[in-house]
Parts: structure tokens; C-alpha cells; sequence
């Protein structure tokens, strides 16, 4: 296993159009998290799924973004309608249990 | 509302110095976890504490959790070039979700 792999690592886009990333975790991990994370800042918790089933939406995430997790395995995350404000590192983590994520190298989205 | 207090902010020492970063909270975790973080990278988990008091050591990187579970800290002996990163404290509370702190960003000069 390579780890959690995330694509694209890097994306810039015009603002108003809508953004598409994925996020393929490690294979036995249940737990999909998303974060975003912008300069001098931690990572900031998005959502987060349990298999399938999306548990937990942070208020950070408004109705231009959409998280799914299909078939348990493999995660998207769209922004619909990009924003300046939207720039910022993405990053995709998964999980056995709760304590030790492993994380990916995130998708770095530019809006201009 | 930040919960996690990291300092400081940024640290710049000498090679072959000691230092301390600190992650405080007025909040008790049931778990704390501390990353390190490259430019362009997502965070790399370094140790996971959960017992109050506890004490992990990693090479030169000793970890410590409060009493109370309520703060952190990370001490490392002996510092190199390759120290150099985003130190990351994050906690969790129960539910499945971990909290960051903004970081302490160390440069250790050779």
C-alpha cells in the first residue's frame, strides 16, 4: 500500500467554476476525513466519513462544497462556484481507529 | 475559538541546542497527537498520547501529556537541520474528529 494518495496534487482555477478532488485512503481504513488548511494555519476539520456513510460536516463547509464516499473506498470533494477564499491546501486523512491519522499530500487550489 | 494553544509560534535555534514547544487547551482530550509537517506535504503522525501524565519518547523527541489532559508539550535533545518543519498538536475529544492547533514552525540552523 502507497499510503493515502491524493489527485490532484495541484489545481488552479478561475473563479465561478466548480473543482473536483479525490482522495483514496489506505485500503483497510474505514475513516475518510477532509480538512483544509491555509497559510500559517493547522488544518481545519471539513467532513468526515465512516465507510460510507458521511457523519460529521464542519460549518466551515457551505453548500458550494459536496463531499461523497461512494462505495466506502475512494472520496471526492467538489466546490461548486469557486471563491478567492476557497484557496487553500486540501487534505484527505484516513483511519482504523480514531487516534493516528495518516494523511495525504493534499491538492494545493488556487483560485484567481 | 481556537482550543489548542500552540507555542511559540516560531522557534529558530542552533544546531545541536534543546527546545521545547507547548500545546495548551482549557479543554481535556481524551487523546493528543503530534504531527510534523513539510512545505507541499500533509502532516506525518509522530506519536499518539492518551494517558494523563503520559511520557513517549522517540529518538531525541520526548512527548508528554498533562495530568489533567489538558496540555502537551515536545522536547527535543539535541536538535538538527533535519528538525526543521511545522510541529502540529491535535487533540480529539470522544467524538471521531481531531482538533489542530496553528503550530509551532522550527528552524534549526547548522
Amino acid at each position: 500500500d502507497t499510503g493515502v494518495s491524493q489527485n490532484p496534487r495541484h489545481k488552479i482555477t478561475k473563479r465561478g467554476q466548480n473543482v473536483t478532488f479525490r482522495c483514496d485512503p489506505i485500503s483497510e481504513h474505514n475513516r475518510l476525513y477532509w480538512y483544509r488548511q491555509t497559510l500559517g494555519q493547522g488544518p481545519e476539520f471539513l467532513t468526515y466519513f465512516q465507510n460510507e456513510a458521511q457523519l460529521e460536516k464542519s460549518r466551515l463547509l457551505s453548500d458550494r462544497f459536496s463531499a461523497e464516499r461512494p462505495k466506502g473506498s475512494f472520496s471526492t470533494l467538489e466546490i461548486q462556484r469557486t471563491e478567492q477564499g476557497d484557496s487553500a491546501m486540501y487534505l484527505c486523512a484516513s483511519s482504523i481507529h480514531r487516534d493516528g491519522y495518516t494523511f495525504g499530500s493534499g491538492t494545493r487550489l488556487t483560485v484567481v | 475559538t481556537q482550543l489548542l494553544e500552540q507555542s511559540p509560534q516560531f522557534l529558530s535555534i542552533q544546531e545541536g541546542e534543546n527546545l521545547t514547544v507547548y500545546c495548551n487547551s482549557s479543554s481535556v482530550f481524551s487523546s493528543l497527537q503530534w504531527y510534523r509537517q513539510e512545505p507541499g506535504e500533509g502532516p506525518v503522525l509522530l506519536v499518539t498520547v492518551v494517558t494523563g501524565g503520559e511520557v513517549k519518547k522517540l529518538k531525541r523527541l520526548t512527548f508528554q501529556f498533562g495530568d489533567a489532559r489538558k496540555d502537551s508539550s515536545l522536547h527535543i535533545t539535541a536538535a538538527q537541520p533535519g528538525d526543521t518543519g511545522l510541529y502540529l498538536c491535535a487533540g480529539g475529544r470522544g467524538d471521531d474528529k481531531i482538533i489542530f492547533g496553528k503550530g509551532t514552525r522550527l528552524h534549526i540552523l547548522p
